[in-house]
């Protein structure tokens, strides 16, 4: 079956170190995101991508970064880790075009990566 | 400031009856907004859509409400079900480029 997968589901790890969070996902879509989830905010988007090559900024992209070099990975990087990056990260993907997640809206998510920044 | 607004943080229905779960939103642009239900350690899962040009869309127990001239909408959830108890998002999207904007999340706890 065709799924995505995060890795560390955990992590804790010191201010100003890098952190890296893999997304892989086996559905062959082309759109990916990542979100981070706080209380009292719902899911925020942080950046995604449309396709190979692709990456875009989304509401709070600053002291994240990704690549896209094949289809089915989006890594999240964080350049130098902060307390205030402590939070549950999202990765999800969709199939449709132009951007629009389908024709249904149907995002399909991983089942998140926990960082705690000491 | 929170375009789409949740502002119900836990709700507690009995088993078997109806489940209302509420969402407004400031932006008049959305024409696309969906609920995503979420279980604890697992990712939010897709529940169901409605289009601006409609104003009701119904999956089996589950019905979603679109009034725009309130810019509110709701989701129905009958008969409750104690696999209901979850935190459902309600997230919009305009269409001009890819981003749902999503709500704080409403817990939803079903008693038998």
């Amino acid at each position: 079956d065709a799924e995505i997968t995060q890795s560390p589901r955990h992590k804790i790890t010191e201010t100003g170190r890098q952190v890296t969070l893999a997304c892989h996902q086996t559905w062959n879509h082309n759109n990916m995101f990542w979100y981070r989830q706080d209380l009292g905010h719902g899911l925020r988007l942080i950046h995604y991508s449309y396709g190979v090559h692709d990456t875009n900024k989304g509401e709070v992209s600053d002291g994240y970064s990704v690549s896209r070099s094949n289809t089915e990975d989006l890594p999240l990087t964080l350049e130098s880790a902060a307390s205030s990056q402590t939070s549950v990260y999202f990765c999800a993907s969709s199939g449709g075009t132009s951007g629009r997640a389908g024709n249904t809206g149907e995002l399909f998510f991983g089942e998140g990566s926990r960082l705690t920044v000491l | 400031d929170q375009q789409v607004k949740q502002n119900s943080p836990s709700l507690s229905v009995q088993e078997g009856r109806i489940s209302i779960l509420n969402c407004d939103y400031t932006n008049s642009m959305f024409d696309y907004f969906l609920w995503y239900k979420k279980y604890p350690a697992e990712g939010p899962t897709f529940l169901i859509s409605i289009s601006s040009i409609k104003d009701k869309n119904e999956d089996g127990r589950f019905t979603v409400f679109l009034n725009k001239s309130a810019k509110h909408l709701s989701l129905h959830i009958v008969p409750s079900q104690p696999g209901d108890s979850a935190v459902y998002f309600c997230a919009a999207s305009d269409g001009s480029n890819y981003q749902l904007i999503w709500g704080a999340g409403t817990k939803l706890i079903i008693k038998p």
